[in-house]
């Protein structure tokens, strides 16, 4: 069954420092998506990026990035110089067959 | 503001009712996804509805429904509740699936507390 694990329960950063989340699927599929989203202090949860399991290439979106690594069935998430703002929970999910299985997500703490 | 509306905001009810949550997905937007967020069970998939037909199932419980209106509204119906039916409900919208390049947009959910 897949499994996603984002073994992070909980970062705290100072403002302006770079931070990574990780994320590690498990699956024997070969074609499924990844995603990840944003949950702020306010509640509402944010489509962050999706990312086909055969496309690898790295993506930057301003100051966040994403690194997809099938090798190690990973799907990790930088933040640089992060922002107060980034403060939220994060969570990385799987999709494959219309079913979509979440981490139990990440919580980012940014110092001012 | 996502364009999602969701109705209402926060629900307070005791075991054994049954409620009705609403959503009003963003204009143009064919698909409505539901989810269940809670303590126990974190962030959950329960149910997709593109353009009125059942799309894909997640982990919904039989007590729960829902359905998709022409007008393209959904419904999530939650009956014969118990304690740990308590949670955070969000909708969400996008014009086709995800698997497609667009975004999907969240409502800002219901807080259902069951007493």
């Amino acid at each position: 069954a897949q499994k996603v694990t984002q073994a992070q329960t909980e970062i705290s950063v100072v403002e302006k420092e770079d931070v990574t989340l990780d994320c590690v699927y498990e699956t024997r599929d070969t074609t499924y998506y990844l995603f990840w989203y944003k949950q702020p202090p306010s509640g509402e949860l944010v489509f962050l990026i999706r990312r086909n399991s055969f496309d690898e290439q790295n993506e930057i979106s301003g100051r966040y990035s994403w690194n997809f690594q099938k090798s190690t069935s990973s799907f990790n998430f930088t933040i640089t110089a992060s922002q107060v703002v980034d403060s939220a929970v994060y969570f990385c999910a799987y999709y494959r067959d219309d079913k979509i299985i979440f981490g139990k997500g990440t919580r980012l703490h940014i110092l001012p | 503001d996502s364009g999602v509306t969701q109705t209402p905001k926060h629900l307070i009810t005791a075991t054994g009712q049954r409620v009705t949550l609403r959503c009003s997905p963003r204009s143009g937007d064919l698909s409505v996804y539901w989810y269940q967020q809670s303590l126990d069970q974190g962030l959950q998939f329960l149910i997709q509805y593109y353009n009125g037909e059942e799309r894909a199932k997640g982990n919904i419980l039989e007590r729960f429904s829902a359905q998709q209106f022409p007008d393209l509204h959904s419904e999530l119906n939650l009956s014969s509740l118990e304690l740990g039916d308590s949670a955070l409900y969000f909708c969400a919208s996008s014009a086709h699936g995800l698997t497609i390049q667009e975004t999907q947009y969240f409502g800002p959910g219901t807080r259902l507390l069951v007493l």
